[in-house]
């Protein structure tokens, strides 16, 4: 079992609220990801970061933004949510000298009225 | 898309059959991952082949590459119920790893 959370495991919040989801990893790695995924569907990688102040987007665009302060914390932040932004986010991590196996997050159902 | 795409789409095969899941991608790759996914969880690594490898087995499970095909197959011999769950293959482009839309496989008892 990984050594990587993510609370909350589910949210149902009205449109216009600000969210933040939170990832947290034990294991030290340097490498973060978050991924989108509708239900039966493929994972889409929105952010991801290569350490500590490094943050890139991913090949889904996403009105969400992301920091990387502390290594083990990687928040995912909606300013204003939005029905369109329903879905489940995933939180992973990986080290390099593993061949970029990455180790998921139990995930956060996101649901917005 | 750069997307590893699963076929077929769904499986259903009753308890002590093989599963048979394939892959395909569109560009070179560093290695290829499978990853198993519970409804409504997270997903799981259950293994990895590197672009050098033709075929790796860990339990029962067996995985194939074919690079000049650009496909993999993942293999489940003796299918339990508890292996109920969809299956991604993931090629890892650059650093990346590529998901598709899965395998969904449902295992009777």
């Amino acid at each position: 079992e990984a050594d990587i959370y993510q609370t909350p495991r589910y949210l149902v919040i009205g449109t216009g609220k600000k969210i933040t989801l939170e990832c947290s990893q034990t294991m030290g790695h340097d490498k973060m990801y978050w991924y989108q995924q509708d239900p039966g569907m493929e994972l889409h990688l929105i952010h991801y970061s290569y350490g500590v102040n490094s943050t890139e987007k991913g090949d889904l665009s996403s009105e969400s933004t992301v920091s990387r302060i502390r290594t083990e914390h990687f928040p995912l932040t909606l300013e204003s949510a939005r029905p369109s932004h329903t879905s489940q986010y995933l939180c992973a991590s990986s080290e390099f000298r593993d061949q970029e196996t990455q180790y998921f997050g139990p995930g956060t159902r996101l649901l917005v009225l | 898309s750069q997307q590893g795409e699963e076929d077929p789409q769904a499986l259903s095969i009753q308890e002590g059959e093989n599963a048979t899941m394939n892959c395909s991608y569109k560009t070179s790759i560093n290695n290829l991952q499978w990853y198993r996914q519970n409804s409504g969880r997270g997903l799981v690594h259950l293994i990895l082949i590197r672009s050098n490898e033709r075929e790796k087995h860990s339990g029962r499970l067996r995985v194939t590459l074919d690079t000049s095909k650009k496909s993999s197959s993942l293999l489940i011999t003796a299918s339990r119920a508890a292996d109920t769950a969809s299956y991604f293959c993931a090629p890892n482009q650059g650093g990346k790893l590529i998901f598709g839309q899965g395998t969904e496989l449902s295992v009777k008892p």
